[in-house]
């Protein structure tokens, strides 16, 4: 049974850039998409993006162009996601899930534990 | 990418049903059968409970269903349990290689 299992909680100031990770575990990594999605306080949840670890070519909702990266070390099954130019907005949990394979249609079956991440100065 | 409409809460009391709505375009919902559903409890991470617009992964009880018509994606409990009380996401592929969330629905199990 795949699990992902994300880094720890990140305070930061604003203007600094986080980076948080998703390792996976138990199950096939490469094919499948890592996406990643957030949740402000008390807010809905939010799509940012994904990637599929082999072809390695992220994508990004149009809100997040340009201030996210997201990447995937196929060799420890990890994908990262960093974001850049925090703001306080920028504070909430992030997630990382499985969605399909070789696809972005399909659903997300397997959800990280979620990192939160807190901006303020 | 707007977010896909859905109504802020509803209730049911236990045995009845509820059914939620997810609104969207033909952009997203009206032009994919590939929605999804989540179950979120506070502070938990969210659960699939649908997929494929009517899709049920294993372990998901036969009393979560979903259909859709049109631009309007809907999730029905039938038989309502007082742990069906949660929060409950729509989402939509939206095209190219993207998806995008229902703002979310309180359930209230009266």
């Amino acid at each position: 049974q795949v699990q992902l299992v994300q880094s720890g909680a990140e305070v930061k100031k604003p203007g600094s850039s986080v980076e948080v990770s998703c390792k996976a575990s138990g199950g096939t990594f490469s094919s499948y998409v890592i996406t990643w999605v957030r949740q402000a306080p008390g807010q809905g949840l939010e799509w940012m993006g994904g990637i599929i670890p082999i072809f390695n070519k992220p994508k990004f909702a149009q809100k997040f162009q340009g201030r996210v990266a997201i990447t995937a070390d196929q060799s420890t099954s990890t994908a990262y996601m960093e974001l850049s130019s925090l703001r306080s907005e920028d504070t909430a949990v992030y997630y990382c899930a499985r969605g399909g394979e070789l696809s972005y249609f399909y659903g997300m079956d397997v959800w990280g534990q979620g990192t939160t991440v807190t901006v303020s100065s | 990418q707007s977010a896909l409409t859905q109504p802020r809460s509803v209730a049911g009391s236990p045995g009845q049903s509820v059914t939620i709505s997810c609104t969207g375009t033909s952009s997203d919902v009206g032009g994919y059968n590939y929605v999804s559903w989540y179950q979120q409890y506070s502070g938990k991470a969210p659960k699939l409970m649908i997929y494929d617009v009517s899709q049920r992964p294993s372990g998901v009880p036969d009393r979560f269903s979903g259909s859709k018509s049109g631009n309007t994606a809907s999730l029905t409990i039938s038989g309502l349990q007082a742990d069906d009380e949660a929060d409950y996401y729509c989402c939509s592929y939206a095209g190219s290689h993207t998806q995008v969330f229902g703002g979310g629905t309180k359930l209230t199990v009266l």
